[in-house]
């Protein structure tokens, strides 16, 4: 069963800073990853999709990478902005694109 | 741009009750899903639709049945309500096949007393 593995759980950074969020999977057939935002009481925002044939993807100051031979995703977020401030979920599909499965979200915190 | 919509967006339920929790879908996406979120344990596929006409159960159906009533709309019914069930509902669609992304609702918040 395909498990997915976010780390850190939670991460405070003062606003300015670089910072790098993990996804990891147990099943490195994974054949898109997408990197969600969700705020607090709120719905899903998609941020940036890795289709199969990618290896990363970027949306302004923010970068993702997939690795499938390793199983893991990274999201670089550049010069961190309090406004950044949210959960971070990661979520793999399989080939049939019958299931997204998730991780369970890096809550951070930017201060200003 | 409406997206993924679901109604209600906020629901208190007595044990034992029912209710039908609507989404729908303007994108032309065949594929639809049910998720449900829970602190502590993420986001769980309750059952999806590949394409009208279909459903399959995902990791936790139990206590819930769904309807795809046509290319737009995807309902997810609690028969019997049960406190187990008080968690933030979430609808997504996405076009057939895994090449591209999920679009999700802005959730329905229920709680089951």
């Amino acid at each position: 069963k395909q498990e997915v593995t976010q780390i850190p759980a939670a991460l405070s950074v003062p606003e300015g800073e670089n910072l790098v969020l993990n996804c990891s999977f147990t099943d490195s057939a994974i054949y898109n990853l997408q990197w969600f935002r969700q705020d607090p009481g709120k719905g899903l925002t998609s941020l940036l999709l890795i289709q199969s044939s990618q290896r990363e993807q970027t949306s302004g100051r923010l970068n993702a990478s997939l690795d499938k031979s390793s199983g893991r995703s990274t999201l670089y977020i550049a010069a961190s902005q309090p406004g950044d401030s949210a959960t971070y979920l990661c979520a793999g599909s399989n080939q049939a694109g019958t299931a997204l499965i998730f991780g369970k979200g890096t809550t951070l915190s930017v201060s200003s | 741009n409406a997206g993924v919509t679901q109604t209600p967006k906020f629901q208190v339920l007595k044990t034992g009750q029912s209710m039908t929790l609507q989404c729908a879908q303007d994108m032309n996406h065949n594929s639809m899903y049910w998720y449900r979120q829970d602190p502590g344990m993420g986001l769980r596929l309750i059952y999806y639709s590949a394409s009208e006409g279909t459903t399959d159960k995902g990791e936790v159906p139990n206590g819930y049945n769904v309807s795809r009533l046509n290319k737009r709309e995807f309902s997810l019914r609690l028969e019997s309500a049960a406190p187990s069930q008080t968690s933030v509902y979430f609808c997504a669609s996405s076009e057939a096949g895994s090449g591209y992304g999920y679009t999700f609702g802005s959730g329905t918040r229920l709680t089951v007393v």
